[in-house]
């Protein structure tokens, strides 16, 4: 047990259409990670956000976007859905001050038709 | 940049038997270096870590992983093997930067274990 949740377990959404996918992570968790894992491939990194602002982002166009809140809760927003957004999202979160290590949540499964 | 090379895809041992997953990084400078689980349908859940000091890093469920800069390996290992480890293992690095703590993953192995 990570103490890292996220909702909706499972999702499913038109090619075209907007998602938001929500992630609550552990007090004094400071630094959130978004990983995008395909079928068959290890997580790719979508983004980091700190204390509300983003500061690291991995190969992905402008349409992928997040937030991140005061209460250690944060949201990834896809706009424009393709099928080959179709993937577990994964949210991971790392204590202030730790170095390396995160702690993953179960992870959001998007379906893209 | 940074990579994680894993090779092969799946690996199947039979119960009892040693189990070794290889993995390759690539880093200018001596990163740090996980073995993360996923069990079928859930998240990721740290096995082990290498973040300094001791090149041999004991973690959970009785695996191990030895870190070789020669090599610039990190391959994880289990002296025997138990139904309950057939998952998927991934590899990954990040640096030392303590401003992006971005992990890059390799592909994953999945291991199986027979009876």
């Amino acid at each position: 047990e990570t103490g890292v949740t996220q909702s909706p377990t499972h999702l499913i959404k038109t090619r075209g259409q907007q998602v938001t996918l929500r992630c609550s992570s552990q007090s004094g968790h400071n630094t959130v990670s978004w990983y995008q894992q395909a079928l068959g491939q290890g997580p790719q990194f979508i983004f980091q956000y700190y204390r509300e602002e983003e500061n690291g982002r991995g190969n992905f166009p402008p349409r992928f976007s997040g937030l991140q809140f005061p209460n250690y809760s944060s949201e990834l927003n896809v706009n424009a859905l393709e099928l080959d957004d179709s993937a577990l999202y994964l949210c991971a979160s790392r204590p202030t001050g730790q170095v390396g290590e995160q702690y993953f949540g179960p992870g959001t499964r998007l379906t893209v038709t | 940049a940074q990579s994680v090379t894993q090779l092969g895809s799946h690996v199947s041992v039979s119960e009892g038997a040693l189990v070794l997953l290889r993995c390759n990084y690539s880093s200018s400078v001596p990163p740090y270096l996980f073995w993360y689980v996923q069990y079928p349908n859930q998240g990721l859940q740290l096995l082990l870590k290498y973040t300094s000091a001791a090149t041999l890093v004991k973690g959970i469920n009785g695996f191990e992983a030895e870190f070789k800069k020669s090599e610039t390996s990190f391959h994880l290992t289990k002296p025997s093997a138990h139904m309950s480890d057939a998952a998927e293992y991934f590899c990954a690095v990040s640096d030392r930067s303590g401003a992006n703590s971005k992990l890059t993953f390799g592909k994953g192995i999945t291991l199986s274990v027979r009876p």
